[in-house]
Parts: structure tokens; C-alpha cells; sequence
């Protein structure tokens, strides 16, 4: 398993700032994802990170928007940049454990955007 | 890609009662079925998956059923308790290095009655 803790666990921003959401596991995880989940809906990937490389986007999200940083094998950020109230979600940092193909999920952060 | 839908939206049991939430996907190639629990203000958490080589998987109360020739698994809760209420999310996706891409369906709000 993976313990996944993610800073900061809720804010709230002024429209057209930034905002950088850390996402920290507890033991060396090759594969790091981010999701955005708006209020009542499902999941939807942003983008998958890997340690060393460039993160890899999904249809509809893109990397000024969304930039990624994943330094080592236990951190990663996400940044939303230029925030509007559609930003306004939970995102969630999830990681996949290698050799159990098991995917464990941190606790979100919840954004609002005014 | 894939599609993955989930039914029924919203779910609601008597303590004791079971419940059982379906799922179809449309990518035969798919060969990964996570079902995760989501309590309010929390990530999701994985209970239980089940993989193409098996048809049913059970673990305590909880179990998962596969059908690949019609596409679509299913969960089924036994002895429904108050701490069962939850969003439910299926999913469906590939082992390896993809897990972590699974496509969610849009979830089932489960509510157990004492």
C-alpha cells in the first residue's frame, strides 16, 4: 500500500492567480497521477508523472495550464495556473504501486475559485 | 477509448439488505476492474478489483463479478451497514504500467438506513 498526504488540503483563490498543490507518498512510486473531480462528479485524469521525464496530458488539459513538477520518487506538484471559477475542484494526487498494480489515492485538495 | 458506465446513480438500503451497483465497459481489451469507496472529504479508496482471468472475486462482505463476453462486472454488498454509505466508483482499465489510466464511471451514492 501508499500513504499519500497532499498540501494544502482545501483553499480558496482569487480568479486569475496560481496555485501549487503538493503531493507527497510514502515510499518510492515510479507512476504519479493527477485528477480533478468536479463537486459530484467522477474522476477525470489530468495528466500522468514520471520521475525524470516530461508528465504526459490527457485530451483537454495542457501543460500551461497545468504544469508538473515530480523532482524525485516520493513528491510531486501541480500547479493551476491562471485560475477561473471552472478551476473550482478537488484534486487528487494518486499513485500506482508497482509489482500489485494497485492505485491508492491522497485526500484531495479542495480549491474554490472567486 | 474507453467508456465506462455505472448504474445506479444513487442507491439507497435498509441495514442488512444488500446492494449491488453494475458497471459495462466497451474496451474488450480492458483486463483491470477496481471498485473504490469515496466518504465525504476523502480520497478515494480502493476495496477490491478483479482481473480478466477470473470471473468473481469476494472478500468478506464485498464482492465483484466479471462477465468479458457481455462487458460489464459488477458489485455486490452483503449485510449493508450505516458505515457502508459512501460514493462508490467502478472503473476499468490495463494492468502494467497503464493502471493508473483507468477510465471511472460517474459513481453511486449508496446510502444504508439504520
Amino acid at each position: 500500500s501508499a500513504v499519500i498526504s497532499q498540501k494544502p488540503s482545501r483553499d480558496i483563490c482569487q480568479r486569475g492567480t496560481s496555485l501549487t498543490i503538493q503531493c507527497q507518498v510514502d515510499s518510492q512510486v515510479t507512476m504519479m497521477f493527477w485528477y480533478r473531480q468536479q463537486p459530484g462528479q467522477s474522476l477525470t485524469l489530468i495528466a500522468t508523472a514520471n520521475q525524470g521525464s516530461e508528465a504526459t496530458y490527457e485530451s483537454g488539459f495542457v501543460i500551461d495550464k497545468f504544469p508538473i513538477s515530480r523532482p524525485n520518487l516520493t513528491f510531486s506538484t501541480l500547479t493551476v495556473s491562471n485560475m477561473s471559477p471552472e478551476d473550482s475542484s478537488i484534486y487528487l494526487c494518486s499513485v500506482e504501486v508497482g509489482g500489485v498494480y494497485e492505485q491508492y489515492f491522497g485526500p484531495g485538495t479542495r480549491l474554490t475559485v472567486t | 477509448g474507453e467508456n465506462v458506465e455505472q448504474h445506479p446513480s444513487t442507491l439507497s438500503v435498509q441495514e442488512g439488505d444488500s446492494a449491488v451497483i453494475k458497471c459495462t465497459y466497451s474496451d474488450s481489451a480492458s483486463n483491470y476492474f477496481p471498485w473504490y469507496k469515496q466518504e465525504l472529504g476523502k480520497g478515494p479508496q480502493l476495496i477490491i478489483d478483479i482481473r480478466s482471468n477470473v470471473g468473481e472475486k469476494k472478500d468478506q462482505r464485498i464482492a465483484v463479478t466479471l462477465n468479458k463476453t457481455a462487458k460489464h462486472f459488477s458489485l455486490h454488498i452483503t449485510e449493508t451497514q450505516p458505515e457502508d454509505s459512501a460514493v462508490y466508483f467502478c472503473a476499468a482499465g490495463l494492468l502494467g504500467i497503464h493502471a493508473g489510466k483507468s477510465t471511472f464511471g460517474d459513481g453511486t451514492t449508496l446510502t444504508v438506513k439504520p
